[in-house]
């Protein structure tokens, strides 16, 4: 089946330490975003990539990472920088930059303590 | 900027209950609009869409009118299930790959 998947569905770090969420699509999509969701919030967006090799900032990019290497990954590295990375990351892919609706991935708990 | 303003929750309703989530919106341009649905620990689903005014978006019984002149997409479920619980985004998108999100609706349908 066609999707999205980000792995691992839980993640545990130690504070200081960088760590990268996956996130990997078979849909043939062009564009791909990262967005962080906190407890009875929305969703904010950290990166996007409308194409390979191309990515620009979100409204909360301080203390992330992303690379677009290959059109189906778009891996997130939370780095030491980043000030409260508990959260729950979603990733999401749409077919081009035409396209309006969003596909999401099932989402990673990241807890660092 | 753009942003969406969400009905607060959290709503709770009886089986085969009327729902109503409101919805507005600001933006600059002609936004599409979406209703996304999240059930406990998964990402977002699409759950309908509109894309110019007066259209109406539709799914598995769900609602929902593009209304420019109140700049408003609220949604309608004429009688929820408890398989309806979950929580439910608004969203808009006037450039293509940046959506702005409202804060979320949860709703919870008891039997």
């Amino acid at each position: 089946d066609g999707g999205i998947t980000q792995s691992p569905k839980y993640l545990f770090r130690k504070e200081g330490q960088n760590v990268t969420l996956s996130c990997e699509q078979n849909l043939n999509h062009d564009a791909m975003y990262w967005y962080r969701q906190d407890p009875g919030q929305g969703l904010r967006l950290i990166y996007y990539s409308q194409i390979v090799n191309d990515f620009q900032k979100g409204d909360i990019a301080e203390g992330y990472s992303v690379s677009r290497e290959k059109k189906e990954s778009f891996p997130l590295t939370v780095t030491s920088a980043q000030k409260n990375p508990t959260a729950f990351y979603l990733c999401a892919s749409s077919p081009s930059i035409e396209s309006y609706e969003q596909y999401f991935g099932p989402g990673t708990r990241l807890t660092v303590t | 900027g753009n942003s969406v303003t969400q009905m607060e929750g959290p709503v709770t309703l009886s089986e085969e209950a009327f729902l109503t989530i409101n919805c507005t919106y600001t933006a600059t341009g002609y936004p599409s609009l979406f209703w996304y649905v999240q059930y406990p620990g998964e990402g977002l689903q699409l759950l309908l869409k509109a894309t110019k005014a007066d259209d109406k978006g539709s799914n598995k019984g769900f609602e929902a009118t593009y209304r420019k002149e109140t700049t408003s997409f609220h949604l309608e479920k004429g009688s929820v299930q408890v398989s309806d619980s979950a929580v439910y985004f608004c969203a808009l998108n006037t450039n293509a790959g940046k959506s702005t999100f409202g804060d979320g609706t949860t709703l919870t349908v008891k039997p």
